[in-house]
């Protein structure tokens, strides 16, 4: 059980936008600790996406955002293309574990 | 170019040792400070452990505290996984990636990340 709470799964026709939330806790996110986002397809390397919340690393697109408020964080992805299809988590530090954690993850499908 | 690359998986029977590899290239290795991730068969991404830059300071995940040991030779751009007492849950595909500079190893994002190797547990 991961100690930020992602949904499974999220879904999307070309062209839409989806959003996928991180929830966490007064001990991570909560905390003020900062918030990063991978896209994973399965088999390869995971990708960082967004990092310190809300920056873009050179080469991502600007269809995908991020914000951090109170104790989430939330992955926006818009114009949706197919190659979006990927696994996402996110991923920040835990003050009660003393850890780096992520979460669950989630499988977002083009429709 | 920058690049990780894993090496030292393989099968092996529960209670025994595997060393891991991490080759890097492409940028001052001495100034990053480097992480093991794993992903077991089905599951999400796991946070296994991290070194300074300089080797001086490590951190583990709960799960693999007591038994698993990081370490990095910086004259060879190495960093290394040493896994004892492994268990069956262990099975994964394991996965170093780069850091940060800050002194807070946990602050940065993970920015560059090896294709994997794959650890197998099972007698």
């Amino acid at each position: 059980q991961s100690v930020l709470t992602q949904p499974p799964s999220v879904s999307g026709a070309p062209g839409q936008r989806v959003s996928i939330s991180c929830s966490g806790s007064s001990s991570n996110i909560g905390a003020g600790y900062d918030v990063h986002w991978y896209q994973h397809l399965p088999g390869t390397a995971p990708k960082l996406l967004i990092y310190f919340n809300n920056n873009r690393p050179s080469g991502v697109p600007d269809r995908f955002s991020g914000s951090k408020s109170g104790t989430s964080a939330s992955l926006v992805i818009t114009g949706l293309q197919a190659e979006d299809e990927a696994d996402y988590y996110c991923q920040s530090y835990d003050l009660s574990l003393t850890s780096v954690v992520f979460g669950g993850g989630t499988k977002l499908t083009v429709l | 170019q920058v690049h990780l690359v894993e090496s030292g998986g393989g099968v092996v029977q529960p209670g025994r040792s595997l060393r891991l590899s991490c080759a890097a290239s492409g940028f001052t290795f001495n100034t990053y400070a480097i992480h093991w991730v794993r992903q077991a068969p089905g599951k999400g991404l796991e946070w296994v452990a991290v070194i300074s830059s300089d080797g001086t300071n490590k951190y583990y995940g709960d799960s693999v505290k007591g038994r698993f040991t990081i370490s990095r030779d910086n004259s060879k751009n190495t960093l290394f996984l040493q896994m004892n007492s492994l268990r069956g849950e262990d099975t994964a595909v394991y996965y170093c990636a780069r850091g940060g500079r800050s002194v807070l190893l946990w602050i940065d994002g993970l920015d560059v990340w090896g294709q994997g190797t794959t650890v197998t547990v099972s007698s």
